[in-house]
């Protein structure tokens, strides 16, 4: 069974600071690709980053980045320069194709507070 | 270039009444879902669509139908509302490979008085 485990429900950062949000995974599958999230208060969801599965190199974007163990079934995202903006709900998520048209599979997600 | 739209945005029902949530795209893709998220959870699949005229179960259909009579539409029906419909609706659409990210409509949330 694929699952998502995202293990802090709640974190806390200084701004400017750099946090890391964990989130492992679980899949027999050799394909698979693998998401970031954020919701804010106002409910929509934002797409961050993206891995796949084959991807050697660790995905980038802007302030965020995704560090994947592949080995250890871990993608956590780091975002550096925190930034009262980044206060919100981040989901962890995994699509395999041939599981349910490929739908996004998320973890409980991590509600992040930046102080100032 | 609108995205993945969603209609309506909220909606009060009282118990027992019928509704249809329209979810359309403009980015000709094949693949749509509709997602629910309840308080304190990740999104979790009702239906699914891989193409114009196709759909299937998710992991928590009861209680709900869909249609995708064209590609760009999937509509979303509640035939007999109950309060565990309350939640927040999402739709998504994407391209179908494992990198292709979803996207996201704004959302609908329900209220099942």
């Amino acid at each position: 069974a694929q699952k998502i485990t995202q293990t802090q429900p709640g974190m806390f950062v200084q701004e400017k600071e750099a946090v890391t949000l964990d989130c492992t995974y679980d899949t027999s599958d050799q394909s698979y690709g693998l998401f970031w999230y954020k919701q804010p208060s106002s409910g929509e969801m934002i797409f961050l980053i993206y891995q796949g599965s084959y991807d050697e190199q660790n995905a980038t974007e802007g302030r965020y980045s995704l560090n994947f163990q592949k080995a250890r079934k871990s993608a956590n995202l780091v975002i550096s320069a925190s930034q009262l903006g980044d206060s919100a709900m981040y989901f962890c998520a995994m699509r395999v194709l041939w599981n349910q048209g490929g739908k996004l599979i998320f973890g409980q997600g991590t509600e992040l507070s930046v102080k100032p | 270039n609108a995205g993945v739209t969603q209609t309506p945005k909220f909606r009060v029902l009282k118990t027992g009444q019928s509704m249809t949530l329209l979810c359309a795209q403009d980015m000709n893709h094949e693949y749509m879902y509709w997602y629910r998220q309840d308080p304190g959870m990740g999104l979790r699949l009702i239906h699914y669509s891989v193409g114009e005229g196709t759909t299937a179960k998710g992991e928590v259909p009861d209680g709900y139908n869909v249609s995708r009579l064209k590609k760009q539409n999937f509509l979303l029906g509640l035939e007999s509302a109950a309060p565990s419909q309350t939640s927040v609706y999402f739709c998504a659409s994407s391209y179908g490979l494992p990198i292709d990210e979803q996207f996201f409509g704004p959302g609908t949330r329900l209220t099942v008085l």
